[in-house]
């Protein structure tokens, strides 16, 4: 099983609508979270962490997390062509920072 | 300059070449961090420093050797490579490498490696 696990996609959604994208962990002692995205020949840059479980807003990002059920995700509302990027999640179990292969999401207009 | 840059953004050379990557980090932090990014593969991580003692090495093969001379400063040092190590190379920095928000990090440009 792989530590930190993501569809790969392509996820396609339409311009106006939401995108959900997940994540599910291995760890249950993991306590940080992150939410990177990446465009294509890119460097990833983050979108939001959370500790907590529950949900986290910043503008069209909503993070959730779910100890319990080892999963997190990455709601984004009103998705725009611009949104799309690959979409990395990364877990924290301990002293270094474990990514998922990061899903590719394709927003059309 | 701002945040964390790398140089080169690009880089070929051959198999029996010694080169050598530079990371900066603007940010005041006090970790930083060398990260492979191969096609269609998870980000792995390589190296971590913290104030300048490396404290984290993933079994990497010794023709990547780091560099910390200072909290802002990294170096990967390159020597006999393969065509498999061809990637993406970033580097990043975090305000600290333990828990909470202090550990996010930020990544720069990254540098692409082709090796022939």
């Amino acid at each position: 099983q792989k530590e930190v696990e993501q569809n790969s996609g392509p996820l396609s959604v339409p311009e106006g609508a939401i995108a959900s994208l997940n994540c599910t962990y291995s760890d249950r002692g993991s306590q940080s979270f992150f939410w990177y995205r990446q465009y294509s020949g890119k460097s990833p840059e983050l979108i939001m962490f959370i500790y907590s479980n529950g949900d986290k807003e910043d503008g069209r990002f909503t993070a959730q997390l779910n100890k319990a059920s080892q999963y997190v995700s990455l709601l984004i509302r009103d998705s725009q062509p611009s949104d799309s990027a690959t979409y990395l999640c990364a877990v924290k179990p301990g002293g270094k920072l474990i990514f998922g292969q990061g899903t590719e999401l394709s927003v059309k207009p | 300059e701002t945040g964390v840059t790398q140089t080169p953004r690009h880089l070929v050379m051959g198999m029996t070449n010694k080169k050598s990557l530079k990371c900066e980090q603007h940010l005041g932090h006090n970790a930083m961090y060398w990260y492979k990014q191969s096609a269609k593969k998870p980000l792995e991580l390589m190296f971590v420093y913290s104030l300048e003692e490396r404290v984290e090495n993933n079994s990497v093969p010794s023709r990547f050797s780091p560099e910390c001379p200072n909290s802002s400063h990294l170096f990967l040092h390159l020597h006999t490579l393969q065509p498999e190590d061809s990637a993406l190379y970033l580097c990043a920095s975090s305000q600290n490498p333990g828990q909470g928000a202090g550990d996010t990090q930020y990544f720069g440009p990254g540098t692409r490696l082709t090796v022939l």
